[in-house]
């Protein structure tokens, strides 16, 4: 099966730093990642759907200048949460679809605990 | 817009036995795909079982089934011979068919507890 990796597993930064999180595709290339926030026992709450090579689609209310999204390849997209706050301590999950064809399924990755403390 | 609702927050079971989760949705297309994702505590995503909207047949995956009733939009899952691995939160999840790159629209979940 496809596998998607999220790099970092957790992370604790300082309030007022900058975090970034890597999401690749190990084995197909992805034409649209996805990237979602989920809190405690909360479904996943879409943020941004990034394609390559193009300017992310951020949902209603999400900071565009606060979560910079980057899908620089078709194997790597980044989120990058500025100047983070506590508040912005959450669980941040990524997924890819493939690219060609219509592949209905979307793989995830492992997910990213962000602490900020 | 599309939505998708989960009504129980909360379902328990025995193990061995057999339950059933809810799930309504709603749009107004006609071709979409419909998916039953489990999160265990690891919090890793993982398909169980989908299903496209324009099969009348329902799909199933070993113990998993689903009951799709597209006209009443009802997509319910039923595990069967339930185990003690099948705790996990479920999350019933709509993606429309119009390209590749259609964004999931999750619930809100139902979170499973299997008792030995």
């Amino acid at each position: 099966g496809a596998v998607v990796s999220q790099h970092p597993s957790w992370v604790i930064c300082k309030s007022g730093t900058s975090v970034k999180i890597e999401c690749r595709s190990l084995d197909f290339q992805a034409t649209t990642m996805f990237w979602y926030r989920q809190f405690p026992k909360q479904s996943l709450m879409l943020m941004a759907t990034s394609n390559e090579g193009s300017k992310a689609t951020y949902e209603q209310g999400v900071e565009k200048d606060k979560f910079l999204i980057n899908h620089a390849s078709l194997t790597l997209s980044t989120l990058t949460v500025t100047s983070a706050h506590p508040e912005d301590s959450s669980f941040y999950i990524c997924s890819a679809t493939r690219q060609g064809g219509q592949n209905t399924e979307a793989f995830f990755g492992q997910g990213t605990r962000l602490t900020v403390v | 817009a599309q939505t998708v609702t989960q009504s129980q927050p909360e379902m328990s079971v025995q193990e061995a036995e057999t339950v059933t989760l809810s799930c309504t949705y709603d749009t107004s297309e006609s071709d979409y795909y419909l998916f039953w994702y489990k999160q265990p505590p690891s919090r890793q995503m993982i398909l169980v079982i989908r299903q496209e909207a324009y099969k009348q047949q329902n799909a199933t995956e070993n113990r998993f089934s689903v009951n799709f009733q597209k006209a009443a939009k009802s997509f319910s899952l039923k595990i069967s011979d339930s185990q003690l691995g099948d705790a996990a939160m479920y999350f019933c999840a709509y993606r429309g068919a119009q390209g590749g790159s259609e964004k999931l629209v999750f619930g809100k979940g139902t979170k499973l507890t299997v008792n030995p």
